[in-house]
């Protein structure tokens, strides 16, 4: 049973543009959400996290929002880069130390 | 260079055979994740470590693997009688237990049977 339910499965985006990627938990236990970016051949890489106490957080030009009541969260990539291009996974754990639930991923695209 | 390190990067090997795979996390790290990731596919929880003490273990985890971590440093990975299922990018992470701390991952050995 897949817990934690990503969309789009792909998406390509103009270079400058604003990329959206949305996810949904069941688990109401979870309350640690991750993001992390993976190139081709490299492990994921942690790109920024939330805790359900904060609506949003944002690190530079990568947003998360967070809706508890919704149980969604996503990850808004604005003035999208071709260095951007690559699959984005969030994930979900009960807390920040233990095993993560991921998402089956998206893979960005950014046209120059 | 003092991330995750996964050796080796590459394993191709006969169904049938035994592989094993070793972790070494981040030196301050005492918290070590196996995860599987098919082509496609989010990662997925194998098992995971607090020091040398194995906390958990999936129900993907079946008889034929095991992990291990001796003395609470690196880690292995053990997979006998490979079937062709198994085929599949293995991850290692690591994180500091206790408190709120994020897992770090290495870039994983990719497994093919043949």
């Amino acid at each position: 049973q897949q817990q934690v339910k990503q969309s789009p499965q792909s998406l390509i985006v103009q270079k400058g543009g604003i990329s959206i990627i949305n996810c949904a938990y069941e688990n109401t236990a979870f309350d640690y959400f991750p993001w992390y970016q993976q190139f081709p051949g490299k492990g994921p890489a942690l790109l920024i996290a939330i805790r359900p106490d904060v609506s949003e957080k944002k690190e530079g030009r990568f947003t998360i929002s967070f809706n508890k009541s919704a149980k969604q969260f996503s990850l808004h990539i604005m003035d999208s880069q071709p260095g951007d291009s690559a699959t984005y996974f969030c994930a979900a754990s009960r807390a920040a130390g233990n095993k993560l639930t991921f998402g089956g991923g998206t893979r960005v695209l950014v046209k120059p | 260079d003092t991330g995750v390190s996964q050796n080796p990067r590459h394993k191709i090997t006969k169904r049938g055979q035994n592989v094993t795979f070793r972790c070494d996390p981040i030196s301050e790290h005492n918290r070590l994740y196996w995860y599987r990731q098919t082509l496609g596919q989010g990662p997925e929880f194998l098992t995971y470590f607090q020091n040398e003490a194995q906390l958990e273990k999936s129900r993907l985890l079946s008889d034929r693997f095991s992990a291990e971590r001796p003395k609470g440093s690196f880690s292995t990975l053990e997979i006998q009688r490979t079937e062709q299922g198994d085929s599949a990018m293995y991850l290692c992470a690591s994180s500091l237990g206790g408190g709120p701390s994020p897992q770090h991952f290495g870039d994983g050995t990719r497994l093919s049977i043949l």
